[in-house]
């Protein structure tokens, strides 16, 4: 167990509506990392957050977006859904930021599968 | 531009024998490198870096990695492989002030 958690586990939806993924990260780290892993993209880096601050940005889409909240957890919001959306989401956190050689911790995952 | 390449999409080898698990990478500066591996429906676990120091990381699970700085490599290796070795593998590279870039993955299948 990385001490990362991610809700809800599984998620099913239809083409055009929005949904929202949940992370909280390790105690003690700022960093909040998201993720998206398809079978033909591999793992894509979506969006980066420093202690509520964004801090990177990937390939993340425009009707994607994301906020990391006080208490340090965080939510990717996606909208507009397509079918190629159909993922698994990870969430990580790190103690510090990107680039210092911190290792990330990864949460289980949510896979959206839109219908 | 950071870059990682896993030349291998699948590793097969028998109990017992050791394995090695590819990785090459490509940066601007110094590099930290990184083994991630990842069971069916799970999120990836963290298993060795490489930041600075000695060349062989040692990690969990009996996994090392030997960073080859002329080859720009950072291969895994364990010398006796299990039955549940068997998952998705990741090496990841970063340097200062960048975010991570994850290579392709690499599938080891250890045969009974």
């Amino acid at each position: 167990d990385s001490g990362v958690t991610q809700t809800p586990k599984h998620l099913i939806t239809a083409t055009g509506q929005r949904v929202t993924l949940r992370c909280s990260p390790r105690s003690g780290d700022l960093s909040v990392y998201w993720y998206q892993q398809s079978l033909d993209q591999g793992l894509q880096f979506l969006i980066q957050y420093y202690n509520g601050e964004e801090r990177a940005k990937g390939n993340i889409l425009e009707r994607f977006s994301a906020q990391q909240f006080p208490d340090l957890h965080s939510e990717l919001n996606l909208s507009s859904l397509e079918l190629g959306d159909s993922a698994l989401y990870f969430c990580a956190s790190s103690v510090a930021l990107a680039g210092e050689g911190n290792e990330q911790f990864f949460g289980p995952g949510t896979r959206l599968t839109v219908l | 531009a950071q870059s990682v390449a896993q030349p291998e999409d699948q590793v097969n080898v028998a109990e017992g024998n050791p394995l090695t698990v590819k990785c090459t990478y490509s940066v601007s500066g110094n590099p930290y490198l990184f083994w991630y591996v990842q069971y069916p429906n799970r999120g990836l676990q963290f298993l060795l870096k490489y930041i600075t120091g000695d060349n062989l990381v040692k990690g969990s699970y009996g996994f090392e990695a030997e960073f080859n700085k002329s080859q720009t490599s950072f291969h895994l290796k364990k010398p006796s492989a299990l039955v549940s070795d068997s998952a998705l593998y990741f090496c990841a590279v970063m340097s200062y002030g960048q975010n991570f870039v994850f290579g392709p993955g690499t599938r080891l299948s250890v045969l009974p």
